[in-house]
């Protein structure tokens, strides 16, 4: 069953503007959430994390939204770089399992 | 430090064969998780070995099977191998305790 789920399997954006990728999950009882990037031929690289107890937090270009009661979360690129141009997972875990479950992906396009 | 390796990188393999996929761990790390990655199916979750024991585990048949060693290294293997079969799989460690998981760069598996 696809407790992760990332609905968009793809997304353009011009460079300089802002990329939304979301995701949504079901098992209430995931407590930890990541985003990883993943270029063709090369391994899922850990982009950003949190915590269900923040609902947001940020790394440079890069934040997360989680939105605990409607079971969402959000990566947001601002601005975007043709260098993001990649796919995204998304994830959840319960804190201290690493039994971690993915979404399918979202392929960013970022435009020049 | 160096990352999580895994070898071989590319294989090549033929139905009903049984293939063995290696993984030496970030040093220091004992958990060593491993993904199978398809197109539009994402990551799905296989199983994560602990201290040389399987601490959680995906929804797959028998035929996929891992083990780990004292020194954290891992291996999966996979036996009667099936077209289905053919796919990425990735392995990714973390430090004890820890809830993020980082990736090797994949071991790509062509069942023919």
């Amino acid at each position: 069953d696809q407790q992760v789920k990332q609905n968009s399997p793809s997304l353009s954006v011009q460079e300089g503007r802002i990329s939304i990728l979301n995701c949504d999950y079901t098992n209430s009882m995931f407590d930890y959430f990541l985003w990883y990037k993943k270029y063709p031929a090369e391994g899922p690289t850990f982009l950003i994390s949190i915590s269900s107890i923040k609902d947001k937090n940020e790394d440079g270009r890069f934040t997360v939204f989680l939105n605990k009661s409607a079971k969402h979360l959000s990566l947001h690129i601002v601005p975007s770089q043709p260098g993001d141009s990649a796919v995204y997972f998304c994830a959840a875990s319960i804190m201290n399992n690493n039994d971690m479950r993915f979404g399918a992906g979202t392929r960013l396009t970022v435009k020049p | 430090k160096a990352g999580v390796t895994q070898t071989p990188r590319y294989l090549i393999k033929t139905r009903g064969q049984q293939v063995t996929l290696s993984c030496s761990p970030i040093s220091g790390h004992r958990s060593v998780s491993w993904y199978q990655q398809t197109p539009g199916q994402g990551l799905q979750f296989l199983f994560e070995y602990f201290s040389e024991t399987q601490r959680n585990k995906g929804n797959f048949p028998g035929r996929f099977s891992g083990r780990q060693f004292s020194n954290s290294r891992s291996e999966m293997n996979v036996s009667t191998l099936e077209l289905g079969d053919s796919a990425l799989y990735l392995c990714a460690s973390s430090s004890t305790g820890g809830n993020t998981i980082y990736f090797g760069e994949g071991s790509w598996l062509t069942v023919v």
